[in-house]
Order: structure tokens, then C-alpha cells, then sequence
């Protein structure tokens, strides 16, 4: 199976900050990378696809980055609501499996 | 407006058998992939399995083959999970999901189903 490592495993910044996830594969996934937002108490939410294309919607704050084993999530001005938990996961392979997520907060 | 709505979860003794249901609308549910996600209390996401746009293929995570069975009536639009043996490990919230055309990245979710494996 794929190894996803996600860091840090929690994160707390201001308002108006940049912030950046870090998304780390065991092998290379040939950018088939996918970052999901989960509030509190809701389902996950799509917000990137293939490494750095923006789901419909998605605020324009959000980009992602990356090839072979390493994948960033950029969050540039935050925002109250993007106050969440934050995954990774590989569409490469079988299982397609998640990094265990990072939790944002606000400072 | 796309809408996913799971039901048919609840407590359940280990050994036994538990079958989800995923009620879909505003969208072609024939021409999309769907896939059951499951996460643990407190815990990370985990791929449950997958069935193809016509129900022909299915694909299914190691721990759960042989004991899960994922199915679809694309003329209900409606996804399954037919899930036997449960183990206590198989607590969690299940969600079910749409897959993004051509690839396993997830679009939409359902709000998620409590099912939980406990004598």
C-alpha cells in the first residue's frame, strides 16, 4: 500500500496568514494527489485534483503543488472558515489511501 | 444540485450483517463511478470500496473482501454496501461518495452514516 504522511499534524496561525500543509507519498504518484477540507462535524469537501487543479467553487486562496513523493497545500490569506481538518489522499493506486489529516486552527 | 443521502446504519453485535443504502440525485448517477469512504471515530479516512458507472467492476480494500459487498440500481440511483462478518473494527462513520469522471478522486459526499459493531 501507499504511505501518505501528512505534516503537520496541527497548525495554528492568524488571520490573514499563508499556511502550508505538506503531503509526503512512499513512492511516486505521478501527481494523482487530492487535498479534501473537513469542518467540524461535516463531510469531506474536494478542494484540489491532481496536484494543483482548484475544484469548481473552491476559493482561488486555496493551490496545491508538487510531483513524484511531494505535495504541498497553500492557504494564502486565511480566512475563519477555513478552520478545519485538512487530507491528502492518493488516486495512483489500490487502496487509494489518505494522509491522517491536519488540523488548522486559528491563533 | 447534487445530493448523496446514506441511511440504514446503526448497532450492530460482531458476526452479523448490516446493508447501507446511498439515495442519489441531481446528477446522472449511470454515467459516474461511487465509492463507500469510512472513517473511524476521531480518525483519518479510509477507501472502502468502489463500483464502476454499470456495476461491472468492483474493487474492495484487503480487510473488507469477502465480507463487503458494494452494488448499485442505476434505476433507483440508488448505491449499496452489504455488509457481512462485521468486526469491531468496522465502526465508523460510512460515507458514500461520487468519483470525479475517469479518476478515484472523491467530489461529493454523502453526510456520513453511523454504523457501530459491539455486543
Amino acid at each position: 500500500d501507499i504511505q501518505m504522511t501528512q505534516s503537520p499534524a496541527s497548525l495554528s496561525a492568524s488571520l490573514g496568514e499563508t499556511v502550508t500543509i505538506e503531503c509526503l507519498a512512499s513512492e511516486d504518484i505521478y501527481s494523482n494527489l487530492a487535498w479534501y477540507q473537513q469542518k467540524p462535524g461535516k463531510s469531506p469537501q474536494l478542494l484540489i485534483y491532481y496536484a494543483n487543479s482548484l475544484n469548481d467553487g473552491v476559493p482561488s486562496r486555496f493551490s496545491g503543488s508538487g510531483s513524484g513523493t511531494q505535495y504541498s497545500l497553500k492557504i494564502n490569506s486565511l480566512q475563519s472558515e477555513d478552520v478545519s481538518i485538512y487530507f491528502c489522499q492518493q488516486n495512483y493506486d489500490s487502496p487509494y489511501t489518505f494522509g491522517a489529516g491536519t488540523k488548522l486552527e486559528l491563533k | 444540485e447534487v445530493q448523496l443521502v446514506e441511511s440504514g446504519g446503526g448497532l450492530v453485535q460482531p458476526g452479523r450483517s448490516l446493508k447501507l443504502s446511498c439515495a442519489a440525485s441531481g446528477f446522472t448517477f449511470s454515467d459516474y463511478n461511487m465509492a463507500w469512504v469510512r472513517q473511524a471515530p476521531k480518525k483519518g479516512l479510509e477507501w472502502v470500496a468502489t463500483i464502476s458507472y454499470d456495476g461491472s467492476s468492483t474493487y474492495y480494500r484487503d480487510s473488507v473482501k469477502g465480507r463487503f459487498t458494494i452494488s448499485r440500481d442505476n434505476a433507483k440511483s440508488t448505491l449499496y454496501l452489504q455488509m457481512d462478518s462485521l468486526r469491531s473494527e468496522d465502526t465508523a462513520t460510512y460515507y458514500c461518495a461520487r468519483s470525479y469522471i475517469g479518476t478515484t478522486v472523491f467530489d461529493y459526499w454523502g453526510q456520513g452514516v453511523m454504523v457501530t459493531v459491539s455486543s
